[in-house]
């Protein structure tokens, strides 16, 4: 079974630019979550998606910004971009909306670079 | 604030030998916690989830504990290998918000042979 997919694996921007992620989760998992970790700190939730709609959202500004397709991948989209927002992005799937018992499977992410 | 704090934040063990990781969290309502394992580059990856009924949980030589009390766990690694050397993270979620999971900052093991 093929795990959750992410591209590019790799992004240089700078800033001002604006950047567009994707995510692919596992067949069958309905739900996608984007977080960013930056080097040295840990995860932070960015968004979650389900069934097409965002579902919640961290503390983050409105220019990290998404969707999510009929066929369940989705796509982050970060507008304005800024040197802080040089981070690891990574993408989790999970099967069902309810993710309290659920495992999150994550994908190997994305590292953008913004100089 | 929800928050959630592990230590050490690094550490070195040779190989075959035991560790054990701490997590302390303020995060209220309590739902679950998880530990993860996270190798270089590459995302992060299950290694246990408890709820607040249970107490331990082990999966191969990884064994993880959790005290509600005192809001407390941690993850021990008996018969280290060095395939065992990665992030561990450690993660809370919140009851009626339970997608919105609160990252520990994770401790970095090194296994030397």
């Amino acid at each position: 079974e093929a795990g959750v997919t992410q591209s590019p694996t790799h992004l240089i921007k700078t800033r001002g630019q604006q950047v567009t992620l994707r995510c692919s989760p596992i067949s069958g998992h309905t739900s996608v979550y984007w977080y960013q970790q930056a080097l040295g700190l840990g995860l932070q939730f960015l968004l979650w998606y389900d069934e097409g709609e965002e579902r919640n959202r961290g503390n983050f500004p409105p220019r990290f910004s998404g969707r999510q397709f009929p066929n369940y991948s989705s796509e982050l989209n970060v507008n304005a971009l800024e040197l802080e927002d040089s981070a690891l992005y990574l993408c989790a799937s999970s099967p069902w909306t309810s993710g309290d018992q659920e495992t999150q499977y994550f994908g190997p992410g994305t590292r953008l670079l913004v100089l | 604030k929800n928050q959630v704090e592990q230590s050490p934040q690094s550490l070195i063990i040779l190989e075959g030998k035991n560790c054990t990781l701490q997590c302390n969290y303020t995060v209220s309502p309590f739902s679950n916690l998880r530990w993860y394992k996270q190798d270089t580059g590459r995302g992060p990856v299950s290694l246990t989830i408890m709820t607040f009924s249970e107490n331990t949980k082990s999966n191969g030589r990884y064994t993880a504990t959790l005290d509600a009390d005192t809001k407390q766990s941690s993850l021990h690694i008996t018969a280290s290998q060095l395939s065992d050397s990665a992030s561990y993270i450690c993660v809370v979620s919140q009851y009626y918000n339970t997608d919105k999971l609160i990252f520990g900052t994770g401790t970095r093991l090194q296994v030397f042979p």
